[in-house]
């Protein structure tokens, strides 16, 4: 079981928006940056967001992040087919000292 | 543009060494302010951090398999490794390897390798 927590699956139609939340406490998300993956099976895993809501270069804007307190969130807008895939969470862990993964959120587009 | 790739055997005994390299390419190993990190997956899970590493050996390592595991880097090769003493089939995932941008409260990966399955099996 993961320290941050994702929902494990959401879904909505093409060209609707989803949100993916990941909740964690203050040693993680609440005093650092989260990073947001996107990852398609048998492929490597691509940086969306960093910094809590950054986009690095070449990613779309219809990616966003956004953190609040202990929790952060990734949204993304015009769904498309190309955008199921898993989406991870991840941040520093202050106590720890270690990087943490969300257990991932699986993307269906109805 | 950086590229990373995994390269070690694809089946490992239990209590046997679990051993991979990362090769980079692109840009020196040396340069910059970055760590080099491992992160693997098992089958149907998610991702789990390894460890990560400066190329002078500054390391840190998942406590929960920090007894198990070295990471060293070879900067005239470009190439930095993980050594894991497989304790059996939990030990089975595909592993990748990645840059470390922004050490501690502004950690991420990117870009990673495009990972490479290891197998604990007798």
């Amino acid at each position: 079981q993961s320290v941050l927590t994702q929902p494990p699956s959401v879904s909505a139609a093409p060209g609707q928006k989803v949100t993916i939340s990941c909740s964690g406490s203050s040693s993680n998300i609440g005093n650092n940056y989260v990073s947001w993956y996107q990852h398609l099976p048998g492929t490597a895993p691509k940086l969306l967001i960093y910094d809590s809501n950054k986009r690095p270069s070449g990613i779309p804007d219809r990616f966003s992040g956004s953190k609040s307190g202990t929790s952060a969130t990734l949204g993304i807008t015009g769904l498309q087919t190309g955008d199921e895939a898993d989406y991870y969470c991840g941040t520093w862990d202050s106590s720890l000292s270690a990087m943490l993964f969300g257990g991932g959120t699986k993307v269906t587009v109805l | 543009q950086l590229q990373l790739q995994e390269s070690g055997p694809g089946l490992v005994k239990p209590s046997e060494t679990l051993s991979l390299t990362c090769t980079v390419s692109g840009g020196s190993i040396s340069s910059g302010s970055y760590y080099w990190g491992w992160i693997r997956q098992p089958p149907g899970k998610g991702l789990e951090w390894i460890g990560s590493m400066y190329y002078s050996g500054n390391t840190y390592y998942n406590a929960s398999l920090k007894s198990r595991v070295i990471i060293s880097v070879d900067t005239s090769k470009n190439q930095f490794s993980l050594k894991l003493n497989s304790e059996g089939a939990a030990d089975t995932a595909v592993y990748y390897c990645a840059r470390h941008l922004g050490f501690y409260s502004s950690s991420r990966f990117d870009p990673w390798g495009q990972g490479t399955l290891v197998t604990v099996s007798s």
